[in-house]
């Protein structure tokens, strides 16, 4: 099934302890992309990827890292997470990001104390 | 930069009565898309416009692109409580990069 894979679910933490958010799509996607979403905000692109090894950052990229070693992975790396980080956050990706529609990850609610 | 508007931000409505979201940009796009979240879920795309004037209807929903295309909306007839959730428009420009820019999200309660 073509599917994007966010891992994990929920996750709680607290202020400056590092986390990784694991994304992986199975459908050889080129364009890989990080939003967050808060309420009243809508989706706000961190980051996104072209291919591999290609990074962009996206509206809201501070306090986050993300890399794109392979073309089925795109984690998304807090080095340092602060409260202002709680959010919910999702990985789409899309064939070529031109012209086409993305498929969304299931999404990971994130809470930093 | 590029920044596309929607409103309304929430819209309550009577099952049976009719929703429209609309969305407008400060440049002109490439194309459309438009995306429904349903309460806890993720973003699903429901449907792309590419032409000037473009018209598409996926049973009780209408969408429809602006002869500039700076401008769209999403007509609902007759909702229904299964529409409920949060609909996105986003729309992607023509330049170099053609980032999709979302729309702030249009949330739908229906109330049978």
């Amino acid at each position: 099934e073509a599917q994007v894979t966010q891992n994990p679910r929920y996750l709680i933490t607290v202020t400056g302890k590092k986390l990784t958010v694991t994304c992986s799509q199975n459908m050889n996607h080129e364009y890989m992309s990080w939003y967050r979403q808060d309420p009243g905000l809508g989706l706000r692109q961190i980051y996104y990827s072209m291919n591999v090894e290609v990074t962009d950052k996206g509206d809201v990229p501070e306090g986050y890292k993300v890399s794109r070693k392979e073309k089925r992975n795109f984690p998304l790396i807090l080095e340092s997470p602060s409260p202002n980080q709680t959010s919910l956050y999702f990985c789409a990706s899309s064939s070529t990001g031109r012209n086409e529609k993305l498929f969304f990850g299931s999404g990971t609610q994130l809470s930093v104390l | 930069g590029q920044q596309v508007m929607q409103i309304p931000q929430y819209q309550h409505v009577q099952e049976g009565e009719d929703f429209t979201t609309y969305c407008n940009s400060s440049t002109t796009l490439s194309n459309i898309q438009w995306y429904k979240q349903r309460p806890g879920g993720h973003p699903v795309f429901l449907i792309q416009l590419v032409k000037s004037g473009e018209v598409k209807k996926q049973k009780r929903l209408t969408f429809q692109f602006g002869e500039a295309k700076k401008n769209s909306s999403l007509h609902i007839t007759a909702t229904q409580t299964t529409d409920v959730g949060t609909y996105f428009c986003a729309g992607q420009d023509g330049g170099s990069q053609g980032n999709l820019i979302f729309g702030k999200g249009t949330k739908l309660s229906v109330k049978p």
